[in-house]
């Protein structure tokens, strides 16, 4: 469950395109799957998340994909804004407690 | 509806020091959970607590402690500061243990070790 890679560690689009970012996780048993968006020097975000029960779940331009079978899970980002830039971290929820990916960063360009 | 709150939001100290760092919940919320985030990292788990015990615990040392007060509000202490400590910790607090009822972070308390 301490095993959360996260990639890529930094992401460039121009305004308008989409972003994805990517998240393997190693606990079976781990059942909830939060996306955090963090502004510099601001908490993080809770923007997105999927249960395991769920393949996919979209809101608004945002969307998560879960694969429980390959043990991971994807943020996608439509039509990106300049408001979009931002660290994103996902996250693996296991019963009491998150392990965090290492982040991405996430720059859009106007 | 005044969201989580952290006190001191920015704070220095000394190598060897001991710091003490308070964490107000959201209202209706009365679990608490700590976390740690180095520059450029993800936050890592510190421990959970639930009805004033400390419920969980990620691999921090015991220099790491905690408490929760009778009205869910929570401290984390370190004792014997090292350089390594230098982080921005958070709070997050939610209705419940389990982790699908999702967290509500706070701002979190920059410390700098020196």
């Amino acid at each position: 469950g301490e095993n959360v890679e996260q990639h890529p560690s930094t992401l460039s689009v121009q305004e308008g395109d989409s972003a994805v970012i990517k998240c393997t996780y190693s606990d079976s048993a781990s059942n909830y799957f939060p996306w955090y968006k963090q502004e510099l020097g601001k908490r993080p975000q809770l923007i997105i998340d999927i249960r395991s029960n769920v393949g996919e779940k979209k809101d608004q331009r945002i969307a998560v994909t879960l694969n429980k079978t390959a043990k991971h899970f994807s943020l996608h980002i439509t039509e990106t804004q300049p408001e979009d830039s931002a660290v994103y971290f996902c996250a693996e929820g296991n019963f009491n407690k998150f392990y965090f990916g290492s982040g991405t960063k996430l720059n859009v360009k106007p | 509806d005044a969201g989580v709150t952290q006190s001191p939001t920015h704070l220095i100290k000394t190598r060897g020091q001991q710091v003490t760092l308070r964490c107000s919940p959201k209202s209706g919320h009365d679990t608490v959970s700590w976390y740690q985030q180095a520059l450029g990292q993800g936050p890592q788990f510190i421990f959970q607590y639930y009805e004033e015990e400390e419920r969980q615990r990620g691999n921090f040392p015991d220099r790491f402690s905690g408490h929760q007060f009778p009205n869910y509000s929570s401290e984390l202490n370190v004792n014997a500061l090292l350089l390594g400590d230098s982080a921005l910790y958070l709070c997050a607090s939610s209705p419940g243990t389990g982790v699908s009822y999702g967290y509500t972070f706070g701002s979190g308390t920059r410390l700098t070790v020196v």
